[in-house]
């Protein structure tokens, strides 16, 4: 079975700062990875995803993540933090079949202060 | 090019009643799969609907059915209600084997 932990439900960080949400997964076969974001009263938007390749994964509004196999995490990062960053970001795993059934996790809340 | 839309957007409900949600899909999306989202929690996976057929049906009880018609748009409904089911319903669909899911905003269920 896969599962998602999502370490900190919510993240404070100062305007310019570093941004770093941890995930971790748990997975009996290769995963696809993702990571959404999700602003208030809003549906999910995709930040960016793993599925093979390349480990370090560049997606939208400056955010990053790398796939690290040995400690099973995929944590995400941006450099410098800014105001509109300030949302609900999901963490999911999926199989690497044609399924696309997502396992969320918990969810992380970024606070960014000014 | 419209993205996934979901309707309605807010709906009150009480115990015991029966709901239906609609969802229609991006164009040239054929999979729906519809996920509830419980406050302050991850969205769990429903169901999946191809080809007008469940295809993979998460841990849910049997009150939860769905529907998806010719054109890939689809249905949630939900009988029964208890004031558990209470919750974000969030659509997403998806374009053949390209592992990408778009999300709608979501319905807003809130039984009382």
């Amino acid at each position: 079975a896969q599962s998602v932990t999502q370490l900190g439900s919510h993240v404070s960080v100062s305007e310019g700062a570093l941004v770093l949400l941890r995930c971790n997964y748990s997975s009996s076969v290769p995963p696809y990875l993702f990571w959404y974001v999700q602003y208030p009263n809003q549906g999910l938007q995709l930040l960016l995803k793993y599925t093979t390749g390349a480990t370090l994964v560049k997606g939208i509004n400056g955010f990053e993540a790398e796939f690290k196999k040995s400690e099973t995490s995929f944590h995400l990062t941006k450099p410098s933090a800014h105001m509109s960053d300030a949302a609900e970001y999901f963490c999911a795993v999926s199989k690497m079949d044609s399924s696309y059934k997502l396992i969320f996790g918990s969810g992380t809340r970024l606070l960014v202060r000014p | 090019d419209a993205g996934v839309t979901q309707s309605p957007t807010h709906l009150i409900k009480t115990r015991g009643q029966q709901v239906t949600l609609r969802c229609s899909p991006k164009s040239g999306h054929d999979t729906v799969s519809w996920y509830q989202q419980a406050l302050g929690q991850g969205p769990q996976f429903i169901f999946q609907y191809y080809e007008e057929e469940e295809r993979q049906r998460g841990n849910f009880p049997d009150r939860f059915s769905g529907h998806q018609f010719p054109n890939y748009s689809s249905e949630l409904n939900v009988n029964a209600l208890l004031l558990g089911d209470s919750a974000l319903y969030l659509c997403a669909s998806i374009k053949g084997s390209y592992n990408e899911q778009f999300f709608g905003p979501g319905t807003r269920l809130t039984v009382l």
